[in-house]
């Protein structure tokens, strides 16, 4: 039962435009969402994060947005840069000392 | 300065074998974990400790037995290696629960042949 989605494995983005990365999740009872950056032979790295009670939270070019009636977050990067190609999860918990559960991953490639 | 190391990078290894992948961070942390990514790209919890306390134990073959001999480290063993084993091991650290965001080590990519 795969409770947090990632519908499309790879993107193509061409440098300075945006990147959208999109994610669904079924269960209701998550209220805490992050996004993760992985590298090639690297460990997933911490980007940007959200809480249920928010529906938007920015950090530089990175901006995370929460529809929760939709059960749907998204990812934006602004302008997207080529060391931004990475594969990026997102991940979603609920309540404290809850295990993340992530989805798939997104593959960005930024092209120049 | 690494902050969640692990090793070996990768390990290649026969059918029945017993292996071992370490574990250690210097954070500080009070929670370390090992996941798994799977061939469909699954990253999935299998243990977490919290203070050489095991407060997660996910559905996993007993085969794979975790230790914390301290707060720093959570070392994965893996007994009777089957094929299906064949994954790369994430282990990770927080400062606290889940809802902080976890650092995670380089992978530990096992092939069982």
């Amino acid at each position: 039962d795969q409770q947090v989605k990632q519908n499309s494995p790879s993107l193509s983005v061409q440098e300075g435009r945006i990147s959208i990365l999109n994610c669904d999740y079924t269960n209701s009872m998550f209220d805490y969402f992050l996004w993760y950056k992985k590298y090639p032979a690297e460990g997933p790295t911490f980007l940007i994060s959200i809480s249920s009670i928010k529906d938007k939270n920015e950090d530089g070019r990175f901006t995370v947005f929460l529809n929760k009636s939709a059960k749907h977050l998204s990812l934006h990067i602004v302008p997207s840069q080529p060391g931004d190609s990475a594969v990026y999860f997102c991940a979603a918990s609920f309540g404290t000392a809850s295990k993340l559960t992530f989805g798939t991953g997104t593959r960005l490639q930024v092209t120049l | 300065d690494t902050a969640v190391s692990q090793t070996p990078k990768y390990l290649v290894t026969q059918m029945g074998n017993d292996k071992s992948i370490k574990c250690e961070q210097n954070l500080g942390h009070d929670t370390m974990y090992w996941y798994k990514q799977d061939s469909k790209k699954f990253l999935k919890i299998m243990f977490s400790y919290n203070n050489k306390e095991l407060i997660i134990n996910e559905t996993v073959p007993n085969r794979f037995s975790p230790k914390s001999p301290d707060k720093a480290h959570l070392n994965l063993h893996i007994n009777s290696l089957e094929l299906g084993d064949s994954a790369v091991y994430f282990c990770a650290s927080s400062p606290a629960g889940f809802d902080t965001e976890a650092f995670f080590g380089q992978g530990t990519r096992l092939t069982v042949v």
